[in-house]
């Protein structure tokens, strides 16, 4: 069966303190790796997609890593306004299969 | 431009009520769906409509209809519905039918609460 986990499932950072979290998964061939971030109440909002092992993208303090068995989300010198809880989800043939996703506090 | 809107923002409705929630998006995407999320958990698959037609309903209870009058609109009509029904309604769409590959981008969701 396919599966999506996420760790840690809290992690709190002061202000500049660089960090990463996990996203390790098992499908039987990935399609795609997508991660959003998601604030209180509201909608997530995308921020990679990934497709194979060994592709990296970046985004402001953000960057996305793909392995064959997980994916990183590598926070560089994180602000307070990185806060929210990260959801990682992978693509099966017609859905999305999400993690329960790392929430993430920075203290200034 | 990647927004979907959804309205509305908030809702409260008792159980003998009928409400609608509408989603909106003119990116020309084909795929539209419907998540529902409860607190500290990620979203759950409701619904999905591709070029318009239903393609996959997971179980979901039939006081939940779905409605997708054109491929820029999707309606979630609700009826009767449980105090257990009170989460976060998320619409959502991506360029073409999902087969793993688009990226589905969600719009900010209404809150519901059932009393």
């Amino acid at each position: 069966e396919d599966q999506v986990t996420q760790s840690p499932e809290a992690l709190r950072l002061q202000e500049g303190e660089s960090s990463s979290l996990n996203c390790s998964y098992t499908v039987s061939g990935l399609r795609g790796l997508f991660w959003y971030r998601q604030d209180p109440g509201k909608g997530p909002e995308f921020l990679f997609t990934l497709y194979s092992a060994g592709e990296e993208k970046e985004k402001e303090r953000l960057k996305a890593t793909l392995t064959k068995k997980e994916s990183f989300l590598h926070i560089t010198a994180p602000k307070p306004e990185d806060s929210a809880t990260y959801l990682c989800a992978v693509g099966d043939t017609d859905k999305l299969i999400f993690g329960t996703g790392t929430r993430l506090q920075v203290f200034p | 431009d990647t927004e979907v809107t959804q309205t509305p923002k908030h809702l409260v409705m008792g159980m003998t009520n009928k409400k609608s929630l509408k989603c909106e998006q003119h990116m020309g995407h084909r795929a539209m769906y419907w998540y529902k999320q409860k607190a500290k958990k990620p979203p759950e698959l409701m619904f999905v409509y591709s070029y318009e037609k239903l393609s996959i309903n997971e179980s979901v209870p039939s006081r939940f209809s779905p409605e997708c009058p054109n491929s820029s609109l999707l309606n979630l009509h609700l009826h009767a519905l449980q105090p257990e029904d009170s989460a976060l309604y998320l619409c959502a769409s991506s360029q073409r039918p999902f087969l793993g590959t688009d990226t589905q981008y969600f719009g900010p969701g209404t809150r519901l609460t059932v009393l």
